[in-house]
Parts: C-alpha cells; sequence; structure tokens
C-alpha cells in the first residue's frame, strides 16, 4: 500500500490565487513527521515546511501553510497568493520513528504551474 | 558559505563503465543519503549514512557502492552492475537522521 499519496499530478492555477496541493498519509506510528519539497526545473529539491505528529498547531512558513488533520491523514500544503516563480514539482514526505531509521518516504509529486 | 555540492552537474559515460559522483557538505551534519530520481517520478534511496564509517542500504542500492571516510564527504559509484543507471542523483543532508534534508543540486549522469 502507498504510504504517501500525492493524487493530484498537476495543476494549473492562476496567478496570485492560493493553492492547495493535497497529500495523504498512512502510518501505524504514533510519532512521524511530515515535509514539503518544491523542486523546480533545475532540479534541486528545496525544503519547504514540517510538520510533527504531535504539534498541536498547523505549521506556517511565509506564504507556505501546512493543513495537518491527523484524523483523516492529511497533510496538505497551502501557498498563499501564488506567484509565476511558484511552477515546480511539489513533493509530499513523511518520516515514521526510529525502526525506519527515520528515512523519508516520498510521494509521487505534483506538477504545479501557474499561469499569468 | 555553508552548502551541499555535487560534482559535476552533468556525467556522460559508456556502457561497463564505473563511474563516482562527487557528495561534499560543509554544514556539519551527520547524516547525508543518496537517492535517485527517474523522469516524472518521485525519489528512491539509494543508501544512506547516519555517522563516520556506517552506511546502510537504502530501496535500490543493487549495482550501487558508497563510503563515507570523512563527514563531510559522501561520494557514490554507479558500477556496471547497475542496468539502467541513467538518471538524476541527488545527495541530501541532515543534521541528524530525523531532522529535514537538505539537497544538492544533483548529478545528470547518461550512459550510453
Amino acid at each position: 500500500a502507498q504510504k504517501i499519496t500525492q493524487t493530484q499530478p498537476g495543476m494549473f492555477v492562476q496567478e496570485k490565487e492560493a493553492v492547495t496541493l493535497d497529500c495523504t498519509y498512512d502510518t501505524s506510528d504514533q510519532s512521524y513527521g511530515l515535509f514539503w519539497y518544491k523542486q523546480p526545473s533545475s532540479g534541486e529539491m528545496i525544503f519547504l515546511i514540517y510538520q510533527g505528529s504531535y504539534d498541536e498547531q498547523n505549521a506556517t512558513e511565509g506564504r507556505y501553510s501546512l493543513n495537518f488533520q491527523k484524523a483523516r491523514k492529511s497533510a496538505n500544503l497551502v501557498i498563499s497568493a501564488s506567484q509565476l516563480g511558484d511552477s515546480a514539482m511539489y513533493f509530499c514526505a513523511m518520516r515514521e520513528g526510529e525502526d525506519s531509521n527515520y528515512q523519508l518516504i516520498w510521494g509521487a509529486g505534483t506538477k504545479l504551474i501557474i499561469k499569468p | 558559505d555553508g552548502g551541499i555540492t555535487q560534482s559535476p552537474k552533468y556525467l556522460f559515460r559508456k556502457e561497463g563503465q564505473n563511474v563516482t559522483l562527487s557528495c561534499e557538505q560543509n554544514l556539519n551534519h551527520d547524516a547525508m543519503y543518496w537517492y535517485r530520481q527517474d523522469p516524472g517520478q518521485g525519489l528512491r534511496l539509494i543508501y544512506y549514512s547516519q555517522i563516520v564509517n556506517d552506511f546502510q542500504k537504502g530501496d535500490i542500492a543493487e549495482g550501487y557502492s558508497v563510503s563515507r571516510e570523512k563527514k563531510e564527504s559522501f561520494p557514490l559509484t554507479v558500477t556496471s552492475a547497475q542496468k539502467n543507471p541513467t538518471a538524476f542523483y541527488l545527495c541530501a543532508t541532515a543534521k541528524f537522521s530525523y531532522y529535514e534534508q537538505y539537497f544538492g543540486p544533483g548529478t545528470r549522469l547518461t550512459v550510453t
């Protein structure tokens, strides 16, 4: 079974609009972490935001926020006021506990294109 | 200027040759990782190291080898045993293995 599911292979969004990228996860661990990364066409992976399973508040970093719904096992990335430079691939990843040596499990990604 | 460097950015090799990809970091991070990315796909873990002189196989280690003799360096050798070596290779580091990972710019390897 997929541990990280990103159901949107591609999205087109108008510039300045908010965009939500979906991520659902599957784990039986109580302690885990969720990450979002951006990969522009240059290829480098850029860390955006992190949410720990015990964090009571949703994580925010500038225009990025993580809509964490633990009971639904979802960790959606919200980008407010999208910009042309936000066009990229976006990956959701999960880190489980010590038994897995804290390896990251990656989703397949969502390609986001911002239209002017 | 702290960071992660991977060299070269593009690498071309003939089939049957071993090739070594470089990854160097000056972030003083303990953990280092090698990932492979094929077109339109996510990342797959090849090898990782949580401490100097120790490393573990990831999900797709066959045909690859690594060493971790120094904290700053984690070179990846793609051997002739790797059946489909053409791919984009990303190196990452983390302060500790449960922290967020930071990535280098990647090396695009083409084997013909």
